[in-house]
């Protein structure tokens, strides 16, 4: 059974950093895309990046670009996101999930995990 | 960016009904790239339908998806209890990833 469990999640300053973590069970981890996707308080679903099974490739919403990186650490099964520069914007659930089925890195989501709560605030 | 909308916003209707949710892209979805997602109160997304109209895993068939280019249809045949949900669609053809703003179902 495919396990996505996050964590990392917190209250930070805007102007702040945070480190999310999503660990993988239950599948060939290296072998699928990883992406984050995001929901503010009451509101909808929002992409936020994808990194390729093997590392190599990354994509940002535009909303994220030069704040946020994404990696992962295959021998670990751990897919990571690197959030600087946090502004209250970015308070939400973050989701991590498996990412297949399109071209090259795009793709649906799913399985996913349960999600990690960013708060942002003075 | 390819913007989805979804009609309508809040469908109330009563277990045992037909549920027809729209999804309507800015612009043509390419090779079927096309998903449908469930959300409970309190509970992460759950992949419904991809590719248009292919069910994912322990799916059950009242789930049915349709559409192509622009617009598409996610349609549960017989609303059970547990249906009554958000629900929302993405498309995965070209980037940035995008969904929409979801359609509620909720109990009459």
């Amino acid at each position: 059974e495919v396990q996505l469990l996050e964590s990392g999640g917190d209250l930070v300053q805007p102007g702040g950093s945070l480190r999310l973590s999503c660990a993988a069970s239950g599948f060939t981890f290296s072998s699928d895309a990883m992406s984050w996707v995001r929901q503010a308080p009451g509101k909808g679903l929002e992409w936020v990046s994808t990194i390729s099974g093997g590392g190599e490739v990354t994509n940002f919403a535009d909303s994220v670009r030069g704040r946020f990186t994404i990696s992962r650490d295959n021998s670990k099964s751990t897919l990571y996101l690197h959030m600087n520069s946090l502004r209250a914007e970015d308070t939400a659930i973050y989701y991590c999930a498996t990412t297949r089925g399109g071209t090259g890195w795009y793709g649906r989501f799913g399985p996913w995990g349960q999600g990690t709560l960013v708060t942002v605030s003075s | 960016e390819i913007v989805l909308t979804q009609s309508p916003g809040i469908l109330s209707l009563s277990p045992g009904e037909r549920a027809t949710l729209s999804c309507r892209a800015s612009q043509s979805v390419s090779s079927r790239y096309l998903a449908w997602y469930q959300q409970k109160p309190g509970q992460a997304p759950r992949l419904l339908i991809y590719g248009v109209s292919t069910r994912a895993t322990a799916i059950p068939d009242r789930f049915s998806g349709s559409g192509s280019g622009t617009d598409f249809t996610l349609t549960i045949s017989r609303l059970e209890p547990e249906d009554f949900a958000v629900y929302y669609c993405q498309q995965y053809g070209s980037s940035p990833l995008t969904f929409g703003g979801g359609t509620k179902v909720d109990l009459k």
